[in-house]
């Protein structure tokens, strides 16, 4: 899987816009980009995916820009449960061949 | 959505004994399992990959008789550590895959603390 670098932290109000980069420098042409969120002592739990342009859905937007080197997770409002660690991950969809490794992760604090 | 259930989400144990840990995917078929590990304020390591039927494919470092994983069929991967030690404490985290390419879905468990003393 391409290797993703994102922030080590970042932190926000309830009520702002949350945007959270990534960047995949070496994104294969299969590859789909996937975020994921995690809470402590949790499993991650999926958010969205996608593969070009922008996807929204009910709980955040991505945006992938046309190069693809680079992906935007975005969160609109946040409350104080949106406190959590998001992963983003890139690869050709899944198989038994993936290896489905995680980079560092942001971890996400929402203040009052 | 598909659902992956592990147990114990909770487990303590004496240093020397062995702990069996339970993932299983409730609503659909899993070829392919994955076992990772993480550490307090840490991003999860992956420890190896299950594949139905046949043996895990560990990664580097991590010990295979130490880490025992069977994947015996499509809804039930375990993962037993052998004599644990308190260096094992840990939380323990399944994943099951769903279907197949870039239709294929990951799904992870709730995760297992493990508290060796």
């Amino acid at each position: 899987l391409a290797k993703t670098t994102q922030p080590i932290s970042m932190d926000s109000y309830e009520g702002q816009e949350v945007n959270i980069t990534c960047s995949h420098n070496n994104i294969a042409t299969n590859d789909y980009i996937t975020w994921y969120q995690q809470f402590p002592s949790q499993g991650p739990r999926f958010i969205i995916q996608g593969y070009k342009t922008k996807v929204t859905n009910e709980v955040a937007s991505l945006f992938i820009p046309a190069d693809r080197k680079s992906s935007t997770l975005s969160l609109p409002r946040v409350s104080l449960s949106d406190t959590a660690v998001y992963y983003c991950l890139v690869g050709a969809g899944y198989s038994s061949a993936s290896k489905i490794i995680f980079g560092s992760g942001t971890r996400l604090s929402i203040r009052p | 959505g598909a659902v992956v259930s592990q147990h114990p989400s909770r487990v303590i144990c004496k240093s020397g004994t062995s702990v069996k840990i339970e993932c299983r995917s409730l609503d659909f078929q899993a070829t392919t399992m994955f076992w990772y590990r993480q550490f307090p304020k840490q991003s999860l390591m992956l420890m190896a990959t299950s594949n139905e039927g046949s043996k895990a494919t560990y990664e580097q470092g991590v010990e295979k008789d130490k880490f025992l994983i069977n994947h015996a069929s499509l809804t039930l991967s375990t993962l037993t550590v052998t004599s644990a030690h308190p260096e094992d404490s840990s939380f323990y985290i399944c994943s099951a895959l769903s279907g197949q390419g870039a239709a294929g879905e990951l799904f992870f468990g709730e995760g297992s603390r493990l508290t060796v003393l």
